[in-house]
């Protein structure tokens, strides 16, 4: 079964700095997708950032970008220039290509961002 | 476009009684998808249709639980009778496969309360 592990309960960073959360995961699937959902305060899981395992390029969107190990399946997501909008509890998730289109999910990272 | 329209968005019940919650995916998508959060299991998937078919119920966690789809633009999630253990935030979120179908976009979410 896949399985999604985020191993910080909790990260802070002070306003401006960069920060990086972890995820790794367990499968054995060569083919997915993987995400990082943001979760704020008003409980709407906004989609953060999506890489596909065969792309080897990592995926970036403005201030987010991924660091994309596929053989250590491993997927951080690093926050550049932090904002404090960007405190929110972040969930990374996979899911397979073919068959299931269920998304499995990580435990969260709680982000806080210091002014 | 309007996004993924849950209600209520927050729902307190008594133990026994009937719960119904409602979802109107976005226009065009042909899976949808409805997810438990709680804190102790986190993101869960519970069921999900594909061109208002069910297709995987199996983390329905028990027979007290249906969901249906009639048409393509309205899903309900019934629990009845309701119990406190069911207290949690429900997720129903969409996707469009020809598009990809790699994205699910959430709704904000039916926080239940059962007493």
């Amino acid at each position: 079964a896949q399985t999604v592990t985020q191993s910080q309960p909790e990260m802070s960073v002070q306003e401006a700095e960069t920060v990086t959360l972890s995820c790794t995961y367990d499968t054995s699937e060569s083919d997915y997708y993987l995400f990082w959902y943001k979760q704020p305060p008003s409980r709407q899981m906004i989609l953060v950032i999506r890489q596909e395992a065969y792309k080897q390029q990592n995926a970036t969107e403005n201030r987010f970008s991924v660091n994309f190990q596929k053989a250590a399946k491993s997927f951080s997501l690093k926050i550049s220039d932090s904002q404090l909008g960007d405190a929110a509890m972040y969930f990374c998730a996979y899911r397979v290509i073919q068959g299931a289109q269920k998304l499995v999910f990580g435990q969260g990272t709680r982000l806080t961002i210091n002014p | 476009d309007a996004g993924v329209i849950q209600s209520p968005r927050h729902e307190v019940t008594e133990m026994g009684q009937e719960v119904t919650l409602r979802c109107k995916p976005i226009s065009g998508h042909d899976y949808l998808f409805w997810y438990r959060q709680t804190m102790m299991r986190g993101l869960e998937l519970l069921i999900y249709f594909n061109n208002n078919v069910p297709i995987d119920d199996s983390g329905m966690p028990e027979d007290r639980f249906s969901a249906k789809m009639p048409n393509a633009s309205f899903s309900t999630l019934k629990i009845q009778p309701s119990e406190p253990r069911d207290s949690a935030v429900y997720f129903c979120a969409s996707s469009f496969m020809l598009a990809g179908g790699d994205t699910q976009y959430f709704g904000p979410g039916t926080r239940l309360t059962v007493l």
